[in-house]
């Protein structure tokens, strides 16, 4: 069974740095691309980054690019998010999610339960 | 970057009967074109990918269609697990996108 924990969400203060981790299991992680999601409260999905198999195609959405670096450990089984300079309007519920194949411009079809990032003053 | 826009926001339709969602791209993604459903507190489920695949375990009530700009999601008889928010994705290009999504309640 896939599984797909993620952890490190944080209450913090506007222009701190946060990493998420997403352990994976149940799968072989490194035949499958990665991605982050976000959903602020009560809101919609929406893309944050995304990284294939290996890493030699990484993506970051606008709202992202230049503060968010995306990585993984395939050794470890791990999917990171390095986030800087943080903004009141990065708060949301980061879900991690597994591509369907090794290429990162496919669906999502495993989602964990997500991490909470709260960013307030 | 691809705008994907749904509707309606809100669709009521009682159990039983057929629901209707739509999606549209501002240009044209292929079929490269995903659903998810998600429940109050879940994580979405994928639902349908390539724009008409149904995802492993997903009833064959849940039906997609569409190419390029234009696309449907319907759900021919409406049970009580379905009433949810459906959201739409592009993945034919990066950015990803999604749609806003659309509520899908009992009526």
């Amino acid at each position: 069974e896939v599984q797909l924990v993620e952890s490190g969400g944080d209450l913090l203060q506007p222009g701190r740095s946060l990493r998420l981790s997403c352990a994976a299991s149940g799968f072989t992680f490194d035949d499958y691309a990665m991605h982050w999601v976000r959903q602020a409260p009560g809101k919609g999905l929406e893309w944050v980054a995304g990284v294939d198999w290996n890493g030699g195609k990484i993506g970051f959405a606008d709202s992202v690019k230049g503060r968010f670096t995306i990585s993984r450990d395939n050794a470890k089984n791990c999917l990171f998010l390095q986030m800087n300079s943080l903004r009141a309007e990065d708060s949301a519920l980061y879900y991690c999610a597994k591509a369907r194949t090794l290429d990162a411009a496919t669906p999502y079809d495993s989602w964990g339960q997500g991490t909470l990032v709260t960013v307030s003053s | 970057e691809i705008v994907m826009t749904q509707s309606p926001a809100t669709l009521s339709v009682s159990p039983g009967e057929r629901a209707t969602l739509s999606c549209r791209a501002s240009q044209s993604v292929s079929s490269n074109l995903a659903w998810y459903q998600q429940k109050p507190g879940q994580a979405p489920r994928l639902l349908i990918y390539g724009a008409s695949t149904r995802a492993t375990g997903v009833p064959a009530r849940f039906s997609g269609s569409g190419s390029g700009t234009e696309f449907t999601l319907t759900i021919s008889s409406l049970q009580s697990e379905d009433f949810a928010v459906y959201y739409c994705q592009q993945y034919n290009n990066w950015p990803s996108g999604f749609g806003q999504g659309t509520r899908l309640e009992i009526k």
